[in-house]
């Protein structure tokens, strides 16, 4: 079964870089994109892009462009997400999920906590 | 972008009742429609897809229709696992969007 495992929680001080991680299992890794998702405390869903896990073409939200940066490493079926110049409102729980068909969002990681926090 | 409106914020049902949910969009998206569930301290999941088809292992009395710019979710009898925010999401135009989210609780 699809299995998307993420890295642990983290607390960062303001204008740091954090990179979260996603462990893929259970599918043809290169077949699928991944995309992130994220969810402030008690807020709804926000995208922030996706990454095609073949290729390693991005394609980010413009909100986020120039301090997000997607990766993957294929030899480990892991997918990557750094977000830098941190403030207190990245402060939320980081999904990644994988792409099944251009924008659906079939398996989800169980998320990622990150608080900023001086 | 394209903005999804969920409608009603909170609806508060009692179990074994009819839950009706509606995701309006500011353009149309087709039928290119998600919904999405989360219960509490859990990752969402995906519960419907395209407006109306079921992901694998969703029960039957959740249900979808609409297309263009007028969605509903209906769970026809609600059931003690339900209670939980439901997010519309659509894949017609990028960047990808959802919806605010519609909290189902128990009355």
């Amino acid at each position: 079964q699809v299995q998307l495992v993420q890295s642990g929680t983290e607390v960062k001080k303001p204008g740091a870089s954090m990179k979260v991680s996603c462990k893929a299992s259970g599918y043809i890794f290169t077949g699928y994109s991944m995309h992130w998702v994220r969810q402030a405390p008690g807020q709804g869903l926000e995208w922030m892009g996706w990454i095609n896990a073949k290729s390693g073409v991005t394609n980010y939200v413009p909100k986020f462009q120039g301090r997000v940066t997607m990766t993957r490493d294929t030899s480990i079926t892991t997918v990557y997400m750094e977000l830098s110049g941190l403030r207190s409102d990245d402060t939320a729980m980081y999904y990644c999920a994988r792409d099944d068909r251009l924008g659906l969002l079939d398996s989800w990681g169980q998320g990622t906590l990150i608080t900023v926090s001086s | 972008e394209i903005v999804l409106t969920q409608s009603p914020a909170t609806l508060s049902l009692s179990p074994g009742e009819r839950a009706t949910l509606s995701c309006r969009a500011n353009q149309s998206v087709d039928t290119y429609l998600n919904w999405y569930q989360q219960k509490p301290g859990q990752a969402p999941s995906l519960l419907l897809y395209d407006a109306s088809r079921r992901a694998t292992g969703i029960p039957a009395r959740f249900s979808g229709r609409g297309s263009g710019t007028d969605f509903t979710l209906t769970i026809s009898s609600l059931e003690p696992e339900d209670f939980a925010v439901y997010y519309c999401q659509q894949r017609s135009n990028w960047p990808l969007t959802f919806g605010g989210g519609t909290k189902v609780e128990i009355k």
